[in-house]
């Protein structure tokens, strides 16, 4: 069936480093592709999504591009904050509900 | 006050006993899921709801029933409880208006211990 595959941490960097958490999907169609954040005690939030290849969400300086030849929606920013440390999630959505990957947690440290 | 709402936040059970987990929105979309948190494993489907009527088995029903009682309310039974059903329970809500690329909105769980 579809699903995702992020790469595991726990991830630990300084303030203001490069971020990428990678993410690869297996699916028989085109289904839209999510990054969801999880902080500390609270329900998980969307972060950016695109919804066909080539496209590219972003959000709160984040980004990332669907990326149909290489299967592969990968999470970047360009220089991370302490308020960033959090659970990554990348998720697919075949159809009716999200497939999730299993998440990636950060920590920023100063 | 929060769009989607989740109670009990805390529960510990023994096993063998009956546990509903509660879910309400006031986002008025007509779809609502429940989710299960484990460690290492992502966010997995129990059960999800397109309206009223129409509730569906997810990924990992077994041992888990639902009742959509109201548009607004969805909740989650264990009718017994075990403790490898010990984990932290998601309700999320979407609106089925633009299709399937609709945000979900989550709750912010429900953490269930089962001895």
């Amino acid at each position: 069936g579809d699903s995702v595959t992020q790469m595991e941490g726990p991830v630990t960097l300084s303030e203001e480093a490069f971020l990428t958490i990678n993410c690869t999907y297996t699916a028989t169609g085109y289904p839209s592709l999510f990054w969801y954040v999880q902080y500390p005690g609270e329900g998980l939030q969307l972060l950016l999504k695109a919804t066909k290849a080539d496209d590219k969400g972003s959000n709160k300086g984040f980004e990332a591009t669907y990326r149909k030849e290489t299967t592969s929606f990968h999470l970047e920013k360009g220089s991370v904050q302490v308020s960033d440390s959090a659970v990554y999630f990348c998720a697919l959505r075949p159809g009716y509900a999200l497939n999730f990957g299993k998440g990636t947690s950060l920590l920023v440290t100063p | 006050d929060a769009d989607v709402t989740q109670t009990p936040r805390n529960r510990i059970t023994k096993t063998g006993k009956r546990i509903m987990l509660e879910c309400s929105q006031t986002k008025g979309h007509d779809r609502m899921y429940w989710y299960r948190q484990d460690p290492g494993l992502g966010l997995r489907l129990i059960y999800y709801s397109f309206d009223v009527k129409d509730i569906n088995k997810g990924e990992i029903s077994d041992g888990y029933s639902v009742s959509r009682q109201a548009q607004a309310k969805f909740s989650l039974s264990l009718e017994s409880a075990i403790p490898n059903q010990t984990a932290l329970y998601f309700c999320a809500t979407s609106d089925s208006v633009g299709g399937a690329y609709n945000e979900q909105f989550f709750g912010p769980g429900t953490r269930l211990t089962v001895l």
